[in-house]
C-alpha cells in the first residue's frame, strides 16, 4: 500500500530554476529516502535522511524531514535538463528495510 | 562493482502462463528485495531474502513467489498469469553494513497479453 502522497504530480520548470518537491507519509518512520526514476527504468538512490535528521544536503539537493508533519521536501537546486524524471519518496520503519513508496513527482526541466 | 542486474528486460506472456523473473545483486550484497510498479497502485513490496530466507513478504497472492540462493541470486516467480500482473519488476539489493540503502536494478517488464 502506499504511504502517502507527493505534491505535485507533475512540475514544469524552466532550466535553471529550482523545483521543489513534497511528501507526506502516515506511520512513524526509522527514515526516508528519496529516488530518481527515468522513464521507466529502475530506481537511482539519491539521499537518505533518518528520522533524528531535519535537513540534509547532498550536491544540488536538499532534503527537509519534519517528523512531527509527517512530512518531508526535496529541493533541487539551479535545475538541468537531466534532471527530468520522476521523483519518488520512500520510508522505512523501525526495523524493516522493506521500502514503502509515494506516488511520485514527475518532473520536467525545459532547456 | 558492477551494479544489480536483471534478466530478462522485456518479457511478454499469454495469461495463464507462469514466468520466473531473476535477479543479481550487487557483489557482495545479501539482501535482495522485489517490487512491483504499475501505473495504477504504482510501487509496491513484495518480498525480501536475506541469506537465503524470506524476511518479509508484501500483501500480494500465493501466485508469486521467490527464493535466493546461496550466492546471493534471487529468482521471483509467477504462476497463472493475470493481464494486472503487466507490470515493472524491480529488484533491489543492499550491504549487510548499510542495510537501509538499496541499489536497484534497471526492471523487467512483463507484459500479458
Amino acid at each position: 500500500s502506499q504511504q502517502g502522497e507527493e505534491d505535485p504530480q507533475a512540475l514544469s520548470i524552466q532550466e535553471g530554476e529550482n523545483a521543489t518537491m513534497n511528501c507526506s507519509y502516515k506511520t512513524s518512520i526509522n527514515n526516508l529516502q528519496w529516488y530518481r526514476q527515468n522513464s521507466g527504468r529502475g530506481l537511482v538512490h539519491l539521499i537518505l535522511i533518518r528520522s533524528n535528521e531535519r535537513e540534509k544536503h547532498s550536491g544540488r539537493l536538499r532534503v527537509t524531514l519534519d517528523t512531527s508533519k509527517k512530512s518531508s521536501s526535496l529541493l533541487i537546486t539551479a535545475s538541468r535538463a537531466a534532471d527530468t524524471a520522476s521523483y519518488f519518496c520512500a520510508t522505512q520503519g523501525a526495523g524493516s528495510y522493506q521500502l514503502t513508496f509515494g506516488k511520485g513527482t514527475k518532473l520536467s526541466v525545459i532547456p | 562493482k558492477a551494479g544489480v542486474t536483471q534478466t530478462p528486460r522485456y518479457l511478454i506472456k499469454t495469461r495463464g502462463q507462469q514466468v520466473t523473473l531473476s535477479c543479481s545483486p550487487i557483489s557482495g550484497h545479501r539482501s535482495v528485495s522485489w517490487y512491483q510498479q504499475t501505473p495504477g497502485q504504482g510501487l509496491q513490496f513484495l518480498f525480501e531474502y536475506f541469506s537465503e530466507t524470506q524476511r518479509n513478504k508484501g500483501n500480494f497472492p500465493g501466485r508469486f513467489s521467490g527464493r535466493q540462493f546461496s550466492n546471493s541470486r534471487s529468482e521471483m516467480n509467477v504462476s497463472t498469469l493475470e493481464l494486472g500482473d503487466s507490470a515493472l519488476y524491480l529488484c533491489a539489493s543492499s550491504a549487510t553494513d548499510s542495510p537501509y540503502e538499496q541499489y536497484f536494478g534497471p526492471g523487467t517488464r512483463l507484459t500479458v497479453t
